[in-house]
Order: structure tokens, then sequence, then C-alpha cells
């Protein structure tokens, strides 16, 4: 299994501008997340999904957009780029139930994409 | 809001010290508690975890001390290497379904292990 896989690896965009950072997992996870991380503040929650076409806000979400077609797909939109978009994004997926013999399932993340907006 | 608070924001210790990176939270609804390691370049990975019912845990030289009613809690490293040196990140979630297993992170602890 690859797990989650994240491309582009690097980009730099310019103010206004728009990309597309795909996320994608080979596990048949239900759920998944994207977050971001900037120095100093820890990983915070912009997007979530819970199955194919099933999106909910997380903590920072203006400014993004995500759909969620497929059970392995969760591609993150960014529209009109702005520096303070500027981080490292990684998306994450979990299984929904329980495992047998497991109370909690684990999130697993991918190699991340640095976004740099100029 | 939701927060989980962490310190201290680096640490530097000598190969086979015993590092200690402490978290409070707020939400009494948090109740599962994960520690994860980032490496360079890498996305965070999970290294152990710790229910509230338990007040530790021991996964190899790595040990969760968890105070419900101080609601904070802490990870040891014990007889700590330099491949420890990495990024760590304490995380709070709520175990119910309306929860989702979205994760709220501290502000994270760089560890540096010199040899």
């Amino acid at each position: 299994n690859a797990g989650v896989t994240q491309t582009p690896k690097f980009r730099i965009l310019k103010i206004g501008q728009s990309m597309t950072l795909q996320c994608a997992q080979d596990m048949n996870h239900n759920y998944m997340y994207w977050y971001r991380q900037d120095p100093g503040m820890g990983l915070k929650l912009i997007y979530y999904s819970v199955g194919a076409g099933i999106t909910d806000k997380g903590e920072v979400p203006n400014g993004y957009n995500v759909s969620r077609s497929t059970t392995e797909d969760f591609p993150l939109r960014l529209e009109l780029a702005a520096p303070s978009q500027t981080s490292v994004y990684f998306c994450a997926s979990r299984d929904a139930g329980t495992k047998r013999g497991s109370w909690y399932n684990e999130q697993f993340f991918g190699p991340g994409t640095r976004l740099t907006v100029l | 809001q939701q927060q989980v608070k962490q310190s201290p924001q680096s640490l530097i210790v000598q190969k086979g010290g015993i590092p200690i990176i402490n978290c409070a939270y707020e939400n009494t609804a948090f109740d599962y508690f994960p520690w994860y390691q980032q490496f360079p370049g890498k996305g965070p990975a999970l290294l152990i975890a710790i229910r509230p019912d338990v007040s530790e845990k021991k996964e190899g030289r790595f040990t969760i001390s968890f105070n419900k009613s101080a609601k904070q809690f802490s990870l040891h490293i014990m007889d700590s290497q330099p491949g420890d040196s990495a990024t760590y990140f304490c995380a709070a979630t709520g175990a119910g379904g309306t929860s989702y297993g979205k994760l709220t992170f501290g502000q994270g602890t760089i560890l540096t292990v010199h040899p």
C-alpha cells in the first residue's frame, strides 16, 4: 500500500493565483482531513470529510474549498492565493469504524505539500 | 475554543537524558490523547496514545503520564538517542461519533538529542 500520497511536494504561487493540492489514499478509509502547519503553531484543521460527498469545515477554512467525489481522493482548492496561505499542508486519513480489539483508529498522514505565496 | 497548550517550544538534551514535554487541555470532552512524532520533511506519525482512564502508558522508551484532574499530560523519553531528534506534537480528540476523529494539536516541541 502507498498509504496517503500528496502532490505536488513544493509549489510557489503568485498572489491571486489558484491551485489544487491533491491527496489520495489507498487504505479504503472513510475519514479524510486537511491540516496546515505553521512554525510554532502546530497543525490546524482546514476541512474534513467523513465519506464521499460529505465535507465540513474545520478550524481554519477561509480561503479554501474541498470536494470528495470518491473514497480515495480529497483535493484541496485555493482560489485566490494570499501570502497568509504560505504553509505546509498535510492530508490525513483514518478508518471510520472501530477495529476489532481497538478503541480508536490512528490517523495516517501524507508527506506534505510546501506552498509559498509571493 | 478548544485548545491544547504544549511546552517547551524547544528542548536540547544529551544522549541518555530524559526529555519531558508537557501539554494541558481545556475541553473535558476530550478522551483520547495521542502523541505524534515528525521528522524533517515528513508527515507526523503516531508515536503513543492514552485514554484518561489510566494514569500512565509505556511503549518501549516512551511513556505518557496523565493527570485527569489537572487536565495535563506529558511525554517522557527514556535513554534518549540522537535518532529521537524530531518535532513532537501532543493532540486530543473526543471518541464520540460526532468528533469524527478530528485532532486538536499542541504547538509542537523541537527536540534535539546531542551525541
